[in-house]
């Protein structure tokens, strides 16, 4: 099976930071990878899909990269309302694997 | 608009078996291949099981092989997940997520999720 890390595990930032947030792989995935926002109490929310594609009406601070085994999610210009934990997900296999998360802080 | 449901969650013995349902909404649902992801209280996601659009291929994480069976019934809109042998570990939150594309030969992203429902397996 695939297995999914992602680093920082938390991080405190200020509004208006750039944060970038780190996913691996074990093994290459290509570009099939996500990224989910979750706020506490709420249903995860997709951000990000083929490791690089906004989903429709993401706001375009949040942009993604990588290919393969390594994956960043970035924030251009952190907002208040970025208080949240962000997953990342292998969808290129069976089992889909999401990495631990990372919490952000504001 | 996509819509999905969960029904079905609540207090279980060990050992014992629960059955959550999925009712979608707002889509064409024997088109779509549907998930079930879980999330224990306070921790991260947790993908379960994935069955095909037709039903006829289902894959399933290690640790709920042989006990968890997932199905549908296509001509009732309906998604099941039968729990058998429940464990502690089995408590949580409980998401029916869709994928994203009719079809999809299996490397599709997730794009709507259901509000789940609660699964608590306690004495």
């Amino acid at each position: 099976d695939i297995q999914m890390t992602q680093s920082p595990s938390s991080l405190s930032a200020s509004v208006g930071d750039r944060v970038t947030i780190t996913c691996r792989a074990s093994q290459g995935i290509s570009n099939y990878l996500a990224w989910y926002q979750q706020k506490p109490g709420k249903v995860p929310k997709l951000l990000i899909y083929a490791a690089a594609t906004l989903q429709s009406e993401v706001p375009s601070r949040f942009s993604g990269s990588g290919s393969g085994t390594d994956f960043t999610l970035t924030i251009s210009s952190l907002q208040p309302e970025d208080g949240a934990t962000y997953f990342c997900q292998n969808y290129n296999t069976v089992p889909r694997t999401f990495g631990p998360g990372t919490k952000i802080n504001i | 608009q996509v819509q999905l449901v969960e029904s079905g969650g609540g207090v279980v013995q060990p050992g014992r078996s629960l059955r959550l349902s999925c009712a979608p909404s707002g889509f064409i649902f024997s088109s779509y291949a549907i998930h079930w992801v879980r999330q224990a209280p306070g921790r991260g996601l947790d993908w379960v099981a994935v069955i095909s659009y037709d039903g006829s291929n289902k894959y399933y994480a290690d640790s709920v092989k042989g006990r968890f069976t997932i199905s549908r019934d296509n001509s009732k809109n309906m998604l099941f997940l039968q729990m058998d042998s429940l464990r502690a570990e089995d408590t949580a939150v409980y998401y029916c997520a869709r994928d994203s594309y009719p079809f999809c030969g299996g490397d599709c992203h997730i794009d709507y999720w259901g509000p789940g429902t609660l699964v608590t397996v306690s004495s």
